[in-house]
């Protein structure tokens, strides 16, 4: 997962937004996603985008796609200390194959 | 609906032994894959399969053989296990962009 690429650490306080950045590659992908696990636990998508989006809102949730820059972010309104988890950003490279590529995941911390 | 079961949860090996992960799907999924994850390296692609009988390797795939004989199944082998194959081991199937994970399999090797 080289050519996904994330900061691997993020703290906030309760209450605070959560910004978590993600960057790419692969000019062709798809879709990218954004995946959530806590610890110990198997992966939970949050949300995804399409690639011809440049923002999607989902509840607490919003995704912002800068395709030219190949730049991901997720921001979390709001932050809950049920948020403190690790967040993977994912992308498919334009592949129909059903395999995807992570980032190293970032850490959230969140403080109350 | 199941959907991604993996078996075993947990599991030790010594060096040398071989092992098999399952994974089984109810989804009627063409595609399924394997990631091992690692601390700090997130997850990385094994091997995947586009449908019975095709498969591919992917990122990491030494050590690991996979074979696809159903459309509901994709177990992957370690032949002769190494420490360096300790990881936690997810198996995915996905249909059009959407994507199920199963709840992986711990495995350690000593």
């Amino acid at each position: 997962g080289e050519d996904v690429e994330q900061s691997l650490f993020l703290s906030v306080r309760e209450g605070d937004s959560s910004v978590i950045n993600c960057t790419y590659t692969d000019s062709s992908s798809t879709y990218l996603y954004w995946y959530k696990q806590e610890p110990g636990a198997g992966l939970q998508l949050l949300t995804y985008i399409f690639s011809n989006m440049d923002m999607k809102q989902d509840q607490r949730l919003t995704v912002l796609l800068n395709k030219k820059d190949k730049h991901l972010s997720l921001r979390i309104a709001d932050t809950q200390t049920g948020d403190s988890a690790i967040y993977f950003c994912a992308d498919d490279r334009g592949s129909t194959l059903g395999r995807l590529y992570f980032g190293r995941g970032t850490q959230l911390t969140v403080w109350p | 609906n199941a959907g991604v079961t993996q078996t075993p949860k947990f599991q030790v090996l010594k060096t040398g032994q071989s092992m098999t992960l399952q994974c089984a799907q109810d989804m009627n999924h063409e595609y399924m894959s394997w990631y091992r994850q690692d601390p700090g390296m997130g997850l990385r692609l094994i091997h995947y399969s586009v449908g019975a009988g095709i498969t591919d390797q992917g990122e990491v795939p030494n050590g690991y053989n996979v074979s696809r004989s159903t459309t509901e199944d994709f177990p992957l082998r370690l032949l002769s296990a190494a420490p360096s194959q300790t990881s936690v081991y997810f198996c995915a199937s996905s249909y059009q962009g959407c994507y199920t994970f199963g709840s992986g399999t711990r495995l350690t090797v000593v």
